[in-house]
This record gives structure tokens, sequence and C-alpha cells, in this order.
């Protein structure tokens, strides 16, 4: 079955630091792979995906994610944290069989940014 | 163009109630994907709607339906509320060109609270 591990729940970073934010995937195949953020009380918005291509995938904000097929991984990193990057964040897998749209998301990991 | 807009934002209900969520979809949108976010499970795909059909369905009880209409606007209905049901919920709209998975872009959700 399909899942995804998020082992950080919490994330304190000072405002400049760089970030990585961790994300492990389990699928029979290459899955179709995202990052999603939510601040509080709002729905989630797309920061970036993969499909296939070029495994260094750029996303809004500065962010970026590198799809590590054998580590079964997509961290999310960022070189200099704002404090309006303060927020939940979600890892995500897809099924590319099927013809659904059906995700699979970690627990999120939740950022914390310091002045 | 517009994003997914979803009415009502915040709704509080009663045990045993019913209760009727919209989500209109990303104009040109063909599917609709509904998801169910809480604290203790986080988030949870509840089922997606294609071209007014099911396309597939989350481990939720039969108590949570849905529909799907001509012009791809979804609505989710829940009967005989139980307070576990306090949930955000949202909805996702993708393009499904070709009735393929897709990039899901969220809704703001609505937040439904049983008392």
């Amino acid at each position: 079955a399909q899942s995804v591990t998020q082992p950080d729940i919490h994330i304190t970073v000072s405002e400049g630091a760089s970030l990585e934010l961790r994300c492990n995937y389990s699928y029979g195949a290459t899955p179709y792979l995202f990052w999603y953020v939510q601040s509080p009380g709002q729905g989630l918005q797309l920061l970036l995906k993969y499909f296939s291509g070029d495994t260094l995938v750029q996303g809004i904000k500065g962010f970026e994610a590198e799809f590590k097929r054998s580590q079964s991984s997509f961290n999310l990193r960022k070189p200099s944290v704002h404090w309006s990057d303060a927020a939940e964040y979600f890892c995500a897998v897809g099924a590319r069989s099927g013809g659904y749209n059906k995700l699979i998301f970690g627990a999120g990991t939740r950022l914390a940014v310091h002045p | 163009k517009a994003g997914v807009t979803q009415t009502p934002r915040y709704l509080i209900k009663t045990r045993g109630q019913q209760v009727t969520l919209s989500c209109s979809p990303i104009s040109g949108h063909r599917s609709v994907s509904w998801y169910q976010q809480t604290p203790g499970q986080g988030l949870q795909f509840l089922f997606e709607y294609f071209s007014e059909t099911q396309r597939n369905k989350g481990n939720f009880p039969g108590r949570f339906s849905g529909r799907q209409f001509s012009n791809s606007r979804s609505e989710m209905n829940v009967s005989t509320l139980e307070l576990g049901d306090s949930a955000l919920y949202l909805c996702a709209s993708s393009l499904s060109a070709g009735g393929r998975p897709d990039t899901q872009y969220f809704g703001p959700g609505t937040r439904l609270t049983v008392l």
C-alpha cells in the first residue's frame, strides 16, 4: 500500500537559515510527488510537483525538491527561510495508474521561524 | 482564472443532523476530489468525481456521499452526523485531460463543527 512518512513533526529555524524537510514514500513504482503548504485556517497551496524528467524540481517561493529513487525520498529545501514561510508542509504521493486523482498525504511538518 | 471555491466556509451542526457541502472547481477542470482533515487522522481521501461519475472512494462509511453535476460542480453530503465528523473538508480540482491523474488544486475548505 502507498504511504508517506514525514519524520519531523515540528521544525524550528532562524530567519535566513537554510531548510530541509524530509519526505519518504512507499510505492511500487515511481509515483507522482507533491509538496503543499498550509497556513492556519487555509487550504493547501501547491509548492511544487514531480511527474518525470529532471529529478530536481523548482517551485514557488524559492522552494526546490529533489526526487531520489534509490532512497524513496522527495525532500523539500529552501536556501534562506523567511518569516512568512512559517506554516505546515505536506508531502503527498499520487498513483500513476488507474486514472484516479487520489493523493496520500504525510502527517505534515509544522515549521516555525524565529526572527 | 478563479480558484476552487467552497461554500459554506464554516458550519455548526448537531449530532444526528445531515450536512451538504459545495465545491466549484477551477473553470475547465473535470475532476473533483474531497478530503477530510482532522488533527488525529490528518488528510484523508474521501472520493473523486470525474464527468459526473464517482471514480474512486476512500475508506469512509456510507454516511459520506457525493455527487457531481454536469458543470463539474460537486457536493458532498454527510448524514447522521457524529462528533468525529468535525473536520476541515477540502475540495480539490484537476484538469485530468484524457482522464489521467493530474495536479490537484485545493479550495480553502469548509470547517464543520458537530456539537
